[in-house]
């Protein structure tokens, strides 16, 4: 049973492209949570998503952030016109549905770094 | 929302000493309280959790104790080795069902000195 899988682990852009980070979750899991993680910095919940809908997003930037988990394939974090203080590791975590969902299983992250 | 405190930021132990990371939480309604570690460059790994009908939990070198009252709850690590140097975080989540949003602290950094 494969973890959580993210990519790319790397992603280098300059500044105003777009930066797409995949994630599948674990399988049978339906329950993605996507967490933000500057330099020697604490993990900032960004938002929360089972299939195709959006439960929380309160810790999304109101602009050029966004994200989604189709009926199919992986869920996407997608950040328009990056700027520098974007740059951070970004982390995906999946839970299994039911109402211990508690524990999360987090994916090895993907470094996003922005020239 | 949740507010999670953690304290220390930064930890440095002799090897074979313990450590001792403690948190605060603000909502009465968490009842469960995981700890994660994140080695260097690596995915944070869940290594013990505690529910609020529990004063204690052990596993090995590893305890969590919680005071629901006071809100506080610490993680214990004894005898302390090398390859426990790593980032710790604590968390806590209100209780099952439904929707709920785990929130981490800031993480303290422990470093084992050989």
């Amino acid at each position: 049973n494969a973890g959580v899988m993210q990519n790319p682990r790397h992603l280098v852009r300059r500044r105003g492209q777009e930066a797409r980070l995949r994630c599948s979750p674990m399988k049978g899991h339906s329950h993605v949570y996507w967490y933000r993680q500057l330099p020697e910095e604490g993990l900032k919940f960004m938002v929360y998503l089972q299939k195709e809908n959006i439960i929380d997003e309160s810790g999304m930037p109101k602009e050029r952030f966004s994200a989604e988990f189709p009926k199919e394939g992986p869920s996407i974090l997608r950040i328009q016109q990056v700027v520098r203080g974007d740059s951070a590791a970004y982390f995906c975590a999946s839970s299994p549905p039911g109402g211990t969902n508690e524990k999360l299983f987090f994916g090895s992250g993907t470094q996003l770094s922005v020239l | 929302g949740e507010n999670v405190e953690q304290h220390p930021s930064t930890l440095s132990v002799q090897e074979g000493d313990s450590a001792v990371i403690k948190c605060t939480y603000s909502d009465s309604a968490s009842n469960y309280f995981p700890w994660y570690k994140q080695e260097l460059g690596k995915r944070p790994q869940l290594i013990i959790d505690i529910r609020s009908n529990v004063g204690e939990k052990k596993d090995q070198r590893i305890a969590v104790t919680l005071n629901k009252t006071a809100k506080h709850f610490s993680l214990h690590i004894t005898e302390t080795q090398p390859e426990d140097s790593a980032v710790y975080f604590c968390a806590a989540s209100p209780a099952p069902g439904g929707y709920q949003k785990v929130t981490f602290g800031t993480g303290t950094k422990l470093q084992v000195i050989p």
